[in-house]
């Protein structure tokens, strides 16, 4: 089985400032990487996603993320975090030999202070 | 928006007592999932579908059971809820075949077990 590693759980920032959200996955096969927000009392949805092509992956909202196959990491950015970023954030993995299947890591719960 | 709703959205029963929780999708998606969600857990599967009749196990399906008699609708059920299983659960679906892999979710059910 896969596993993803969100090395925090919990991450203060102050609005404008840069935030970036950490996380690492194990595998030996080619993967499939992916970012979810989840608002307060709402389902999971979809930042953004890394199927092949360009490590460098932009998302909804102005979030983007970064694969490094070497590190095994697909972290989370963005330059100037907002209050309404406040949320939970999930970063998930599949892979190509089960595509259907995802894994979670444990989430980031991400607290933009005025 | 991926047509996904969930049934009950809220429940409160007693221990002992069986449960099932609905999920029906509009799309005609063959891959349907169950999840549970607790602090400090991330999401963890509990069954999936990849067609009608055709489930399997996730990593937290003990106390689980799901059907699939059609297309639109997955039930899962807790044939005799305990504590432990009080939980948010979340229904998603799969876009896999049709050249995107990323999970969709329904708004989720809030099940407690007193």
């Amino acid at each position: 089985a896969q596993s993803v590693t969100q090395l925090d759980s919990q991450v203060p920032v102050f609005e404008e400032a840069p935030v970036e959200l950490r996380c690492n996955y194990s595998s030996s096969v080619s993967v499939y990487l992916f970012w979810y927000v989840q608002y307060p009392n709402q389902g999971l949805q979809l930042l953004l996603k890394y199927l092949s092509g360009s490590t460098l992956v932009k998302g909804i909202n102005g979030f983007e993320a970064e694969f490094n196959k070497s590190q095994t990491s697909f972290h989370l950015r963005k330059p100037s975090v907002h209050i309404s970023d406040t949320a939970e954030y999930f970063c998930a993995v599949s892979t190509t030999n089960t595509g259907n299947q995802f894994y979670f890591g444990t989430g980031t719960s991400l607290t933009v202070i005025p | 928006d991926a047509g996904i709703t969930q049934s009950p959205r809220h429940k409160v029963t007693e221990t002992g007592t069986p449960v099932t929780l609905r999920c029906h999708q509009t799309e005609n998606h063959r891959y349907m999932y169950w999840y549970r969600q607790d602090p400090g857990h991330g999401l963890r599967l509990i069954h999936y579908s990849y067609g009608v009749k055709d489930t399997d196990k996730g990593e937290v399906s003990d106390g689980y059971s799901v059907s699939r008699s059609k297309t639109e609708d997955f039930l899962l059920t807790l044939e005799s809820a305990t504590s432990s299983q009080t939980s948010v659960y979340f229904c998603a679906i799969s876009l896999t075949g049709k050249g995107s892999y990323e999970q969709y979710f329904g708004p989720g059910t809030r099940l407690t077990v007193t």
